[in-house]
Order: structure tokens, then sequence, then C-alpha cells
């Protein structure tokens, strides 16, 4: 089945430590993109990659890191510069081609920081 | 500043009514997506619309495009309970890039 799986659904951390969120897509898609949701809140683009080691910042880049080393792969550090890093995080792809523009998400790693 | 604005925000609806959400954008943009969101899951996707005048539909919910107007909406019809979700409307921008949310339209169908 084709997807994009993300790891580990449920993430708790005590404060001060750094934590890497897995991203893995099957869909052989170019673009991969990460979100940030806070309760009832709508999406933020934390950052976003169109190729292969290469990446953009989004809208609430600092506090996080990526990489992007392999086409199937997206992982986001959050780190102890993030000030307030509870919410749910989002992992998206797409590959836009003419008539066909679908983007997908992963099903999310809530992560709670204590 | 790209933007995308959905109203309403809350919407308490009684089984069996019809309502419509909207969704207005500030730039010019061919491509709209909708989503729905339930409670502690990820998004799943509605539709996609690519041109103007674009009207898909699945089941109670039928979507539409006015790229003149800058305006998408989502039309449900009948409502059951099963339609209670957060929708969000997002805009494309250029191939492979980010989409840009609305903040998304807590619907809550009572009976």
């Amino acid at each position: 089945d084709g997807g994009i799986t993300q790891s580990p659904k449920y993430l708790f951390r005590k404060e001060g430590q750094n934590v890497t969120l897995s991203c893995e897509q099957n869909l052989n898609h170019d673009a991969m993109y990460w979100y940030r949701q806070d309760p009832g809140q709508g999406l933020r683009l934390i950052y976003y990659s169109q190729i292969v080691n290469d990446f953009q910042k989004g809208d609430i880049a600092e506090g996080y890191s990526v990489s992007r080393e392999k086409k199937e792969s997206f992982p986001l550090t959050v780190t102890s510069a993030q000030k307030n890093p509870t919410a749910f995080y989002l992992c998206a792809s797409n590959q836009d081609r003419d008539n066909a523009y679908e983007q997908y998400f992963g099903p999310g790693t809530r992560l709670t920081v204590t | 500043e790209l933007k995308v604005e959905q109203n309403p925000l809350f919407l308490s609806m009684q089984e069996g009514k019809n309502y419509t959400i909207y969704c207005n954008y500030s730039t010019t943009s061919d491509r709209l997506y909708w989503y729905r969101q339930d409670p502690g899951k990820s998004l799943e996707s509605l539709f996609v619309l690519l041109s103007n005048g674009a009207v898909k539909q699945e089941g109670r919910l039928m979507a539409s495009l006015d790229t003149k107007a800058r305006l998408s909406t989502l039309h449900i019809t009948a409502a059951v309970h099963d339609l209670s979700a957060t929708y969000f409307c997002a805009v494309g921008y250029g191939r492979n890039t980010p989409l840009v949310f609305g903040k998304g339209t807590r619907l809550s169908v009572i009976a």
C-alpha cells in the first residue's frame, strides 16, 4: 500500500531534550512538508522540501530542524530551543502533475513535552 | 500576503438541514482543496477543484469553485451526525509548494 507513515503516534519528552519525528513516504513524491497544529487551530507550516538535499523554512521554523537525505524520508527534529513544542505534528507529501494535484497527509505524531 | 478565510468558524446545525461553508482567498489560484479532520486524527482529502466553475459531489457534500470571485463553497445537504468534524479549505500556488490553509470550520450536527 502506498502512503505516508509517521512514527511514533504519541511521544512524551522532558523539557530540554531534543526529539526527532519520523516521516516516510513510498509514493515517489518529490515534495514533503511538516505542519504543526495546536488544539482548535489550523495548520502552520514548519519546513518543506521540494527535492532531495534541499529544504525551505516555513512560517514557524524557529526551534526546529529537518534533513532530506533520501526522497522517501523527511525527519523533523524539535530542539530544546522550541519554546512551546507540545502540539500535533503532521507530515504531508505531493507530486503535482497536469490535472493531478493531491497533497496527502500522514497520520500525525502527538508530542507532549513536560 | 496570501490569506485564506473561512466562515463560519463554528457551525452547529440540526440533522436534516442544509448549510454552506464559505472559503475566500486573497490571490488568484486555480487549485482549491477541501479536507476533513476528525478529532485527534489527520486530514482526509475530500475534494480538489482545479478550474473555474468546477463542481464536485460526494454523498451529502458538494464543493464548487469560482476563481473570478476567489470563492469556494462547501454545501452540506440534509446533514447527518456523521458529518460532524472540522473542515479546512486550502489554496495552492505553484507546483510542489505548500498549501495555504484556512482556520477551519468546526461543524457539529445535532439531533
